[in-house]
């Protein structure tokens, strides 16, 4: 069974400050990496994607990947009030056919 | 931007009903997915589809079947509800080793 582990938290973080999000997945064959924001009561919303070690920077948000630690993690630069959301992350199999997601950190960025 | 359109956002049926969520994507894609979403259960697959009239089951197909006759459309159904499918459900599509959009979700209701 592969597995995505996520902290449920909640991670509570002041305004202004850096929050960061880990990850770790079973499958080592495992290539793509996603991570998806879902505010209360909505869908998921795709925020960042990696495909390579190292880091992958979009904005605020950056994406790190150790695929020999099998370590996803993203950090949220000045985190803002809007930015309180539950954050998922998601691995996509060996064979690219399904994504396997984490349950998911809620993140709660306090003014 | 990719547009996944779901039919219902707030559904109520009622027990022993046969029930359908229509789910349509206006970008070509050729996989889509079907997933139910439950407090501290995370998402979970339920069926996906890579192509016209093929699909694959997910994680937890009892009681659901799929239908996808065109590329664009994907229809979930619960054969007999019962109340344990009272959930979120969430439709999703994406291009072959692309990340994967979500529609809006529709919130089921069985009584």
């Amino acid at each position: 069974q592969k597995e995505v582990e996520q902290n449920s938290g909640p991670l509570s973080v002041p305004e202004g400050a850096i929050a960061s999000l880990n990850c770790t997945y079973s499958d080592r064959g495992s290539q793509s990496f996603f991570w998806y924001r879902q505010y209360s009561g909505k869908s998921p919303e795709l925020i960042m994607s990696i495909y390579s070690n190292g880091d992958k920077e979009d904005g605020r948000f950056t994406a790190q990947l150790n695929k020999a630690s099998q370590y996803v993690s993203l950090l949220i630069r000045d985190s803002q009030p809007s930015d309180s959301a539950t954050y998922l992350c998601a691995v996509m199999n060996s064979g690219y056919s399904t994504l396997t997601f984490g349950k998911g950190t809620m993140l709660l960025v306090s003014p | 931007d990719v547009k996944v359109t779901q039919s219902s956002r707030y559904l109520v049926k009622r027990t022993g009903e046969k029930v359908f969520l229509e789910c349509v994507q206006d970008m070509d894609h050729e996989n889509m997915f079907w997933y139910r979403q439950d407090p501290g259960l995370g998402l979970r697959l339920i069926y996906f589809s890579y192509d016209v009239k093929m699909k694959e089951k997910g994680d937890i197909p009892e009681g659901y079947s799929v239908s996808r006759e065109k590329k664009e459309r994907f229809s979930l159904i619960l054969e007999s509800a019962s109340t344990n499918q009272t959930s979120m459900y969430l439709c999703a599509s994406r291009q072959q080793r692309q990340p994967q959009h979500f529609g809006d979700g529709t919130r089921l209701s069985i009584l």
